[in-house]
């Protein structure tokens, strides 16, 4: 039962669009979101994160959007570089649950020149 | 500081062969766990601890063993190697906290099981 899904496994942008990576999850009691950055050979990377009280985080070119009503977020990249290109988990916690991190199979964006 | 640190970065082994995999921080964060990645699948939970002492199953724990005996160490060990269990290894840490629960992750094991 996969409760964080990612059902984009890959993403193509044109340098200085804007890139959306999509992240849905199932379970209510999730209450910490989280967007990680992965490059080939390299342990992942903490970008972004929102909590359940907040609907939208920016740092920066990346903003964090959460709709707890449909149980979805998603991680808006603006502009996009071509080093942004590597593949981006979201993961999502539950505060009464230890604070383990589920995360999502990963989407791997390409930000062409 | 050198964050997490992982050793070692490849192994190959044989299936029924045993071997641990190293895990060290040197942040005094509290929570630490072990990742397996897989294509397709994602990170996936395998065991966590909270604390030196105590230590807990995730996802995907049958077939790996875990203990906590130090703040720094959190060493995984695979006591009977299945090829089912080729796959890339990460070590994960966090401070202890309420209201956060970024992880820093160490740069990863590739396994491979023959």
């Amino acid at each position: 039962d996969q409760q964080v899904k990612q059902n984009s496994p890959s993403l193509s942008v044109q340098e200085g669009r804007i890139s959306i990576l999509n992240c849905d999850y199932t379970n209510s009691m999730f209450d910490y979101f989280l967007w990680y950055k992965k490059y080939p050979a390299e342990g992942p990377t903490f970008l972004i994160s929102i909590s359940s009280i907040k609907d939208k985080n920016e740092d920066g070119r990346f903003t964090v959007f959460l709709n707890k009503s449909a149980k979805h977020l998603s991680l808006h990249i603006v502009p996009s570089q071509p080093g942004d290109s590597a593949v981006y988990f979201c993961a999502a916690s539950a505060s009464n649950q230890g604070g383990k991190l589920i995360f999502g199979q990963g989407t791997e964006l390409s930000v062409k020149p | 500081n050198a964050g997490v640190t992982q050793t070692p970065k490849f192994q190959v082994l044989k299936t029924g062969q045993s071997m641990t995999l190293q895990c060290a921080q040197d942040m005094n964060h509290e929570y630490m766990s072990w990742y397996r990645q897989d294509p397709g699948m994602g990170l996936r939970l395998i065991h966590y601890s909270v604390g030196a002492g105590i230590t807990d199953q995730g996802e995907v724990p049958n077939g790996y063993n875990v203990s906590r005996s130090t703040t720094e160490d959190f060493p995984l060990r695979l006591l009977s190697a299945a090829p089912s269990q080729t796959s890339v290894y990460f070590c994960a840490s966090r401070r202890h906290s309420r209201s956060s629960y970024e992880q820093y992750f160490g740069p990863g094991t590739r396994l491979t099981v023959t």
